[in-house]
């Protein structure tokens, strides 16, 4: 695609729901990033995939959080037994590879109420 | 640790005065230091990608500058569609993040 795509764009979940949230990245891009921003905040880093493997995951805050990209492509982000601190914008972004510029999406705004 | 500090938080110009964002960094090792525009509800969008100390980049009004220790973000007569939060990342050689700053919110009143 012509840029990231990440769906659903918005999402209202109960206190302990699980969610997935996915993203497209660019056509070609081996890298992706997953990264949360919280309000008059800086994006903060989650999770770094290299191909299909989670090459670096230290940004994940807990265990409730897991990302799979299974295909080397779409990406998925999984949150379970979701908390109200959970609530924030979930940003994509993709690359050519790590040396590279990253792009990112519009978000995945999530409200946990 | 790595870290991005912008400063202001926030800037209040008129629209025509022109003025620099502050980007500095601590990372091991820079292998690219990013600026990005951020408009409320919408993702970040990508202006410049900074690779050494010395180099400079320009986009209409904007230029971004890196020293081996800050970068910045001049803005020349600023227009109100300037308005905006402007983000900078900084990526090092110790691993794959990308450490992004707080951001500096800037409003161009007209």
């Amino acid at each position: 695609g012509a840029g990231v795509s990440q769906t659903p764009s918005n999402k209202v979940t109960e206190k302990g729901k699980y969610v997935e949230l996915r993203c497209d990245p660019i056509s070609g891009h081996t890298a992706l990033y997953w990264y949360r921003q919280s309000l008059g905040q800086g994006p903060e880093f989650l999770i770094y995939f290299q191909g299909t493997g989670a090459a670096d995951d230290s940004g994940l805050p807990n265990d409730r959080f897991f990302a799979v990209r299974p295909e080397g492509s779409v990406s998925t982000l999984k949150i379970q037994r979701t908390e109200r601190g959970d609530s924030a914008v979930y940003l994509c972004a993709s690359s050519l590879d790590r040396r590279n510029t990253i792009y990112f999406g519009e978000g995945s705004w999530l409200t946990v109420v | 640790e790595d870290q991005v500090t912008q400063s202001p938080e926030a800037l209040r110009l008129q629209e025509g005065e022109s003025s620099s964002l502050n980007c500095s960094y601590t990372v091991s090792g820079l292998r690219g230091l990013f600026w990005y525009r951020q408009d409320p509800g919408k993702g970040p969008e990508f202006l410049f990608t900074l690779y050494s100390a010395g180099e400079e980049k320009e986009k209409e009004r904007l230029k971004a500058t890196l020293t081996k220790k800050e970068s910045f973000l001049h803005i020349t007569a600023p227009k109100p569609e300037d308005s905006a939060t402007y983000l900078c990342a900084a990526a090092g050689n110790r691993d794959d993040k990308i450490i992004f700053g707080k951001g500096t919110r800037l409003h161009i009143l007209p």
